[in-house]
């Protein structure tokens, strides 16, 4: 079935640091949504992208699409301790989604 | 507000015994969805609905069970065939029954729930 993996699983990093996660799905996908978990908390849903190539910006946060879109990064810059988390990427199957393996990170202050 | 609810927030059980974990939506919402987090772990779907009376299993959907009476409704059982039910239970909700789902899912608050 179709899959998705996210690299790496954590990450530390110190603050100011700029922090990127990758995404790969086994398919290609109609679209890529993103989500981030804070410890404890529910998956919060950040982004969609859609089309092949896209890149959306919000504020520190970059999104790409990759242009065979089978896959998809979301990079950080400058992080800040607010951005500790869980961040899941989503990929949409048949009536369902698939949710990535998910990148942990953690930032030093 | 409409949301998305999940009760209870903590949840513990006798090994042997069968819970319900309750979810809830307000928010007009076709499909519901319940997924599993286990610590470190990404989110394994257990079963989804599209529509009301309807539901399909998804990837772990051995030792639980699920039923959608009303559209706002879809709660999980937990069965004592599940060989390891302590986890995260987080339930989600879209709007479309369509097949590309092009919006969000939104997520209740989770149970955890710990069998003693």
């Amino acid at each position: 079935g179709q899959q998705v993996m996210q690299i790496p699983q954590y990450q530390h990093v110190q603050e100011g640091e700029d922090f990127t996660t990758y995404c790969n799905s086994s398919t290609t996908l109609s679209n890529i949504q993103w989500y981030k978990q804070r410890p404890g908390g529910h998956p919060v849903f950040l982004i969609q992208l859609v089309k092949s190539g896209e890149v959306k910006k919000q504020k520190r946060l970059t999104f790409q699409f990759g242009e065979a879109k089978k896959n998809s990064s979301l990079h950080i810059t400058a992080t800040q301790t607010t951005d500790v988390g869980t961040y899941f990427c989503a990929g949409s199957g048949t009536y369902k989604y698939i949710f990535g393996t998910g990148t942990r990170l953690k930032v030093l202050a | 507000d409409g949301g998305i609810t999940q009760s209870p927030k903590y949840l513990f059980r006798k090994e042997g015994q069968n819970v319900t974990l309750s979810c809830e939506q307000n928010l007009n919402h076709d499909a519901m969805y319940w997924y599993r987090q286990d610590p470190g772990q990404g989110l394994r779907l257990i079963y989804y609905s599209q529509i009301v009376n309807d539901f399909q299993k998804g990837d772990i959907a051995e030792g639980y069970s699920v039923s959608r009476e009303k559209k706002e409704s879809f709660p999980l059982t937990v069965t004592s065939a599940q060989k390891n039910p302590t986890a995260f239970y987080l339930c989600a909700s879209s709007p479309p029954g369509q097949q590309v789902l092009n919006t969000e899912a939104f997520f209740g608050q989770g149970t955890r729930l710990t069998v003693v």
